[in-house]
């Protein structure tokens, strides 16, 4: 198992521009979320997604959309870069609340974006 | 979200035992977590506790919770240099949606 990937590894965007970050994870689970990591911050929640076809807001989900139209994957979107959303973004997945266990997250190697 | 504060450096020798610390702000919290990042890496689960408990061992690993306090912290126990990483704890609320609160990492340097 591949575990969970993300796409790309690195981009640089002027700001204005737009991109999709692609997470996917072939571990079947059925929750899956965007972070960002900046220095001093911890990870912060985007979005999340908690099904196939359903998004919901994490703790800063300004200038970002998300969408999950299979299981396996979520997107991230960025309509209109700014340099305030220069980051390394990371993806993670975990079972539902129903899957039991400890509801460990399984994280991706993230993205590292810059934006000028 | 509630505030999950850690320090953001500790320094060990080589051998020696680390603790690092958490403080967290929601008591209803039914999972605490420790993450480990490796440089260029994404977060891998380290080990867990479960709210109802008061501390938890594997191999050289120790987690101690104070529920009164709102305190974790993890101990590693004869400290190697492949320890070196950032270490972040996190919280699981109750609520929908399996979320967690991070901490804001500690990095960890191990010096011979």
């Amino acid at each position: 198992n591949a575990g969970v990937t993300q796409t790309p590894k690195f981009r640089v965007l002027k700001t204005g521009q737009s991109m999709t970050l692609l997470c996917a994870q072939d571990m079947n689970h059925e929750y899956m979320y965007w972070y960002r990591q900046d220095p001093g911050m911890g990870l912060r929640l985007i979005h999340y997604s908690v099904g196939e076809g359903t998004t919901a807001k994490g703790e800063v989900p300004d200038g970002y959309n998300v969408s999950r139209l299979k299981k396996q994957n979520f997107l991230l979107g960025l309509e209109s870069a700014a340099p305030s959303q220069t980051s390394v973004y990371f993806c993670a997945s975990s079972y539902s609340i129903f899957g039991g266990g400890n509801y460990e997250q399984y994280f991706g190697p993230g993205t590292r974006l810059t934006v000028t | 979200g509630e505030d999950v504060e850690q320090s953001l450096f500790l320094s060990v020798r080589e051998g020696d035992s680390s603790v690092i610390n958490c403080t967290y702000t929601d008591s209803s919290s039914t999972y605490l977590y420790w993450y480990k990042q490796e440089p260029g890496a994404g977060l891998q689960l380290l080990t867990y506790i479960f709210s109802n408990m008061d501390m938890k061992q594997d191999q050289r690993l120790t987690v101690l919770l104070n529920k009164k306090d709102k305190h974790l912290s993890l101990r590693i126990a004869d400290t190697q240099t492949g320890d070196s990483a950032i270490y972040f704890c996190a919280e699981r609320f109750t609520g929908g949606g399996n979320k967690l609160t991070f901490g804001t990492g500690t990095q960890l340097k191990v010096e011979l």
